[in-house]
């Protein structure tokens, strides 16, 4: 286990286009989150999971973004109708327990709407 | 819900100097503050974090200083090197045990 990967590393996308993000934590830590990252900014809390349990939703997360994860291990980040706000960098962290000890970030995705 | 504010936004030092960034926080039932170094295009990584029940640590040229009755902790970085520069980011637990994070700050280190 090599830390959390996320896939893809970049992507460009049309407005209006639906685009889905894969995340795979570190394989003990049984919460994960979603945060994005625009630039010159810190993260922003979108959505976490414990398990396969969808705990909190941000206010940042408009309808058109759903997150999942069905069996509690691997997330997917859908946003669909993109907009060019959505461009950003789409931050994924696991963590192990109900705690933040041990909060590792992946390398993140990229998304650029043109 | 947790606010965490940090102060500066940028941070010019000499090589050799120190460097100090200072966050607050707002959720009295925060009880964990890790900082993380971003360099550009890269992920935020751990450099040193902080527990409720102690006031300091420190690891080689990083300590970090947390002061819960006024809600607010800082970073430290002594003997500063140009490997130093990059984005710093403090972050705060709030009640359900998520991070909340400061806008960061852009350390430049000159030699």
């Amino acid at each position: 286990d090599t830390g959390v990967s996320q896939d893809p590393r970049h992507k460009i996308t049309k407005r209006g286009q639906n685009v889905t993000f894969r995340c795979d934590p570190i394989s003990e830590h049984n919460r994960l989150y979603w945060y994005r990252q625009t630039l010159g900014q810190g993260p922003e809390f979108l959505t976490y999971f414990q398990n396969e349990a969808q705990l909190e939703k941000s206010r940042l997360l408009s309808d058109r973004f759903s997150a999942e994860r069905p069996k509690g291990s691997f997330s997917t980040l859908e946003i669909q109708r993109t907009e060019q706000g959505d461009s950003a960098m789409y931050l994924c962290a696991s963590s192990l327990g109900d705690s933040s000890y041990g909060y590792t970030f992946g390398s993140g995705t990229r998304l650029t709407v043109v | 819900g947790e606010n965490v504010e940090q102060h500066p936004s940028t941070l010019s030092v000499q090589e050799g100097d120190s460097a100090v960034i200072k966050c607050t926080y707002s959720d009295s039932a925060s009880n964990y503050f890790p900082w993380y170094k971003q360099e550009l295009g890269k992920r935020p990584q751990l450099i040193i974090d902080i527990r409720s029940n102690v006031g300091e640590k420190k690891d080689q040229r990083i300590a970090v200083t947390l002061n819960k009755t006024a809600k607010h902790f800082s970073l430290h970085i002594t003997e500063t090197q140009p490997e130093d520069s990059a984005v710093y980011f403090c972050a705060a637990t709030d009640s359900w045990g998520k991070l909340q994070f400061g806008a960061g700050t852009q350390v430049v280190v000159t030699p």
